[in-house]
């Protein structure tokens, strides 16, 4: 089992429409969860932290499920310049895993 | 002026050449890192270094060998590399403080194509 898995898509989009996606880790230990947003030919950046309560940023809601071992993304209202690759990273002391990325495509 | 800076962006070599690939960060922190992004496949992480001890070697042949002299500064030097080593290398920089708990900063990245 990878340490931490996710769905590499396409999820195809209709602008405005929502969508979500998880992330699921295999680490029980694992402390800190992070997404990143990865653009076409781009480097990783930060989209938000993942708390256990869980947290929104604008259009963008991140939820921990510890029990279940996984992190979710939701994005609501999405919008073209959504389209990018989100990365789920997991954080076990201070080595850092990264999934695979999930590629989201919305289209007009 | 961006916070993390690779040179150079591409980079073609045949697999008898010597290069090096180097990452300058001015944000100040005291962790870099190199990754290797491949296609389809996860960011592996290949070393760390704190305070420039390194810290982490995740089983990186000895044909890649990393240099940090400061805490802003860090080469991968590269010899007698393979096509399959033809990636997306990513330089990273973070502010450690006994784990990791804040954002990774990313460089633009060194695309290197072996022949």
């Amino acid at each position: 089992r990878k340490e931490v898995e996710q769905d590499p898509g396409p999820f195809n989009v209709p602008e405005g429409a929502t969508v979500a996606f998880n992330c699921t880790y295999s680490n029980s230990a694992s402390q800190s969860f992070f997404w990143y947003r990865q653009d076409c030919r781009k480097e990783p950046k930060l989209l938000m932290s993942v708390y256990s309560s869980g947290n929104e940023d604008g259009r963008f809601t991140a939820q921990l499920n510890r029990a279940s071992q996984y992190i979710s993304l939701l994005i609501r209202d999405s919008k073209l310049s959504d389209s990018a690759t989100y990365l789920c990273v997991v954080a076990a002391g201070n080595k850092l895993t990264f999934g695979g990325g999930t590629r989201v495509l919305v289209k007009p | 002026e961006t916070g993390v800076t690779q040179t150079p962006r591409h980079l073609v070599m045949g697999m008898t050449n010597k290069k090096s690939l180097k990452c300058e960060q001015h944000l100040g922190h005291n962790a870099m890192y190199w990754y290797k992004q491949s296609a389809k496949k996860p960011l592996e992480l290949m070393f760390v270094y704190n305070f420039k001890e390194q810290t982490e070697n995740n089983s990186v042949p000895s044909r890649f060998s990393p240099e940090c002299p400061n805490s802003s500064h860090l080469f991968l030097h590269l010899h007698t590399l393979q096509p399959e080593d033809s990636a997306l290398y990513l330089c990273a920089s973070s502010q450690f403080s006994g784990g990791f708990t804040g954002e990774l900063f990313f460089g633009e990245g060194s695309r290197l194509t072996v022949l």
